[in-house]
């Protein structure tokens, strides 16, 4: 069983809608990260939350951390081919660096 | 490009054999992670060491073991290798103890 969930598992849309990753515990964590990997590729860190609460924007990406900070989610507006890729949502908790990955979300931007 | 660096990049290998991954930090970072991407449990984390030392232990079987020499650079050995070890590996680098992590590009273990 994951410590993190994340929701779908697979998303597929059109180029231009909207989308929502969910990232949901019942831990909670100090903060959480999302990181996007492309294949044959690491993970590559797209934002960081700390404060319950918070909402980061990065250009279309949209990162929300839940008051409680056991929850997070990504929303992306006008979806591109370019943001085609698996989404991976990481949690570290109190003491130390080690990160909790859940098991992420395959997205499908079709031009 | 991250500047974490790993080799090598693809490795086919036998059941029951032994094989040495390897790790090269970014310039600067004195933290190395471990971690594992398989399909069915996704990416796990292994072992962090920090400036030579162990500093932290996640899911890691008894059969694998790693290091980090003085250098800084970081290697994962694992050995009695079954099916079931097939997987990416990926080391990740971090400035201090509870830096931001930047991943390398993995290792692709083939178990046979």
């Amino acid at each position: 069983t994951q410590l993190l969930e994340q929701s779908p598992q697979f998303l597929s849309i059109q180029e231009g809608e909207n989308l929502t990753v969910y990232c949901n515990s019942s831990s909670v964590f100090s903060s959480l990260q999302w990181y996007r990997q492309e294949p044959g590729e690491g993970p590559v860190l797209l934002v960081t939350v700390v404060t319950g609460g918070e909402v980061k924007k990065l250009k279309r990406l949209t990162f929300q951390f839940g008051d409680a900070r056991k929850d997070s989610s990504l929303h992306i507006t006008a979806a591109q081919p370019g943001d085609t890729g698996l989404y991976l949502c990481a949690g570290i908790k109190a003491a130390g660096n080690k990160l909790t990955f859940g098991g992420g979300t395959r997205v499908l931007v079709k031009p | 490009d991250s500047g974490v660096t790993q080799t090598p990049k693809h490795l086919i290998t036998a059941t029951g054999q032994r094989v040495t991954l390897r790790c090269s930090p970014r310039s600067g970072d004195l933290s190395v992670y471990w971690y594992q991407q398989s399909l069915d449990q996704g990416l796990q984390f292994l072992i962090q060491y920090y400036n030579g030392e162990e500093r932290a232990k996640g899911n890691i079987l008894e059969r694998f073991s790693a290091q980090q020499f003085p250098d800084l650079h970081s290697e994962l050995n694992l050995s009695s290798l079954e099916l079931g070890d097939s997987a990416l590996y990926f080391c990740a680098s971090s400035v201090s103890d509870t830096g931001t992590q930047y991943f390398g590009p993995g290792t692709r273990l083939l178990v046979l």
